[in-house]
């Protein structure tokens, strides 16, 4: 069973680009999540999708988006790229509808310049 | 305000001795706890769970204690190997918020 898949792995843009990256969640999972990790600040949660719904979202200014699809494969999108966005983006997907573990990708490590 | 609190960054431990990990929280309303593992340049990985319902649970070398009282939970290694040396995250949810809170993580090291 293939686990979670994130693409790119690394990329480096320029403050004020833009950019997406994807997660295909593990075959079955209808729910996926992602998160921010920072040295020091742990994982800090983004948004989290079921059945191409966002259902929750956390502190991030509105330059963090996501998207779902049908296949529950799931984009997130940052305009207008600043130093500090400069992390490991990591994706998660879960078989349960509330609770059950994450499952994580390896995440896309981001370097904004 | 961080609701999921490890306040050690680090902890050394000797191989074969016990590594405990603790984790408070401040949120009465978390009722599911997680332990993830993350190697440099690897995602989380899960390690064992607990719902507020019990106060144990036990997997192999893995023993997560929660203590709803204090809001206080813990992982207990026993006993502790050198390949368990990474960072560990512990994680809480509330039910229908569909979303976990992580704390900021704690560094085992085990010593040969």
């Amino acid at each position: 069973k293939a686990g979670v898949t994130q693409t790119p792995r690394y990329l480096i843009k320029t403050r004020g680009q833009q950019v997406t990256l994807s997660c295909s969640p593990i075959s079955g999972h209808r729910s996926v999540s992602w998160y921010q990790q920072t040295p020091g600040q742990g994982l800090q949660f983004l948004f989290e999708y079921f059945s191409e719904t966002q259902r929750n979202k956390g502190n991030f200014p509105g330059r963090f988006s996501g998207r779902q699809f049908s296949n529950s494969r799931s984009e997130m999108n940052v305009s207008t790229l600043e130093l500090g966005d400069s992390a490991l983006y990591l994706c998660a997907s879960r078989l349960g509808y509330d609770t059950g573990e994450l499952f994580f990708g390896e995440g896309s490590r981001l370097t904004v310049l | 305000d961080q609701q999921v609190k490890q306040n050690s960054p680090s902890l050394s431990v000797q191989e074969g001795r016990i590594s405990i990990l603790n984790c408070d929280y401040t949120n009465s309303m978390f009722d599911y706890f997680l332990w993830y593992k993350k190697y440099p340049a690897e995602g989380p990985t899960f390690l064992i769970s607990i719902s507020s319902i019990k106060d144990k649970n036990e997997d192999g070398r893995f023993t997560v204690f929660l203590n709803k009282s204090a809001k206080h939970l813990s992982l207990h290694i026993v006993p502790s190997q050198p390949g368990d040396s990474a960072v560990y995250f512990c994680a809480a949810s509330a039910s229908g918020t569909y979303k976990y809170i992580f704390g900021t993580g704690t560094r085992l090291k085990v010593l040969a």
